[in-house]
């Protein structure tokens, strides 16, 4: 079974310029997720989507970042303009639902750097 | 913001020594994740205890959970070359978010 998919694994863009990313979750998972993971830190949460509904997007910074899951299977995340502070690994995850005991599986991240 | 908070930092180990880890964390929980993540890839998952456990074991980890004490260690025993990462605790709350610690950056020496 295909684990979670995400594109592009490296991305280096100029400040200001857009940026998307992508993502396929594992076949059936209703629940996906964005983390943004800093050097050295832990993976924080920007938006939960519990189908394609955009149930948890409180950290998202919703003046530069967006996000979209139609038909509630793959995801993109955008951000435009991106800054410097943007640099960082943007994770993307699945699960079955967003309820307690389910794993969360990962996806390999897609690596940003903004110049 | 995050939940959790791995203790220590950074840890050095022998090749065949054990490891351990701790996490604590700050509100109730439902139940708690271990990830381990190896560097430039994704996090993995590698064991989950719930609120009304104790102590759970798979292969070489073992992890405990007090939740008078909001805390949880992993153990990792006879350690290898290829346990080197970081690892993290993920703690899930009754608002189904899964939030993760600062996490544990493991080195073990041949």
């Amino acid at each position: 079974e295909a684990g979670v998919v995400q594109s592009p694994r490296y991305k280096i863009i100029e400040k200001k310029q857009p940026v998307a990313f992508w993502c396929n979750p594992i076949s059936g998972h209703n629940t996906l997720y964005w983390y943004l993971q800093n050097l050295g830190q832990g993976p924080e949460l920007l938006i939960r989507y519990e189908n394609e509904e955009a149930v948890d997007d409180s950290q998202l910074p919703k003046d530069r970042f967006s996000a979209e899951r139609l038909k509630g299977v793959d995801s993109t995340l955008k951000i435009q303009p991106a800054e410097l502070g943007d640099s960082a690994v943007y994770l993307c995850a699945s699960s079955l639902r967003g309820s307690s005991g389910n794993t969360i599986y990962f996806g390999e991240g897609s690596w940003l750097t903004v110049v | 913001s995050q939940q959790g908070e791995e203790d220590p930092q950074a840890l050095s180990i022998q090749e065949g020594e054990n490891a351990t880890m701790n996490c604590s964390y700050k509100t109730s929980i439902n139940n708690l994740q271990w990830y381990r993540q190896n560097s430039g890839r994704g996090l993995v998952h590698l064991i989950l205890i719930r609120s009304n456990e104790r102590e759970k074991h798979s292969g070489r980890l073992r992890v405990t959970l007090d939740t008078s004490k909001k805390s949880s260690s992993l153990l990792i025993t006879a350690s290898r070359a290829a346990d080197t990462a970081s690892y993290f605790c993920a703690t899930h709350s009754g608002t189904y978010k899964y939030i993760f610690g600062t996490g544990t950056r493991l080195k073990v020496l041949a």
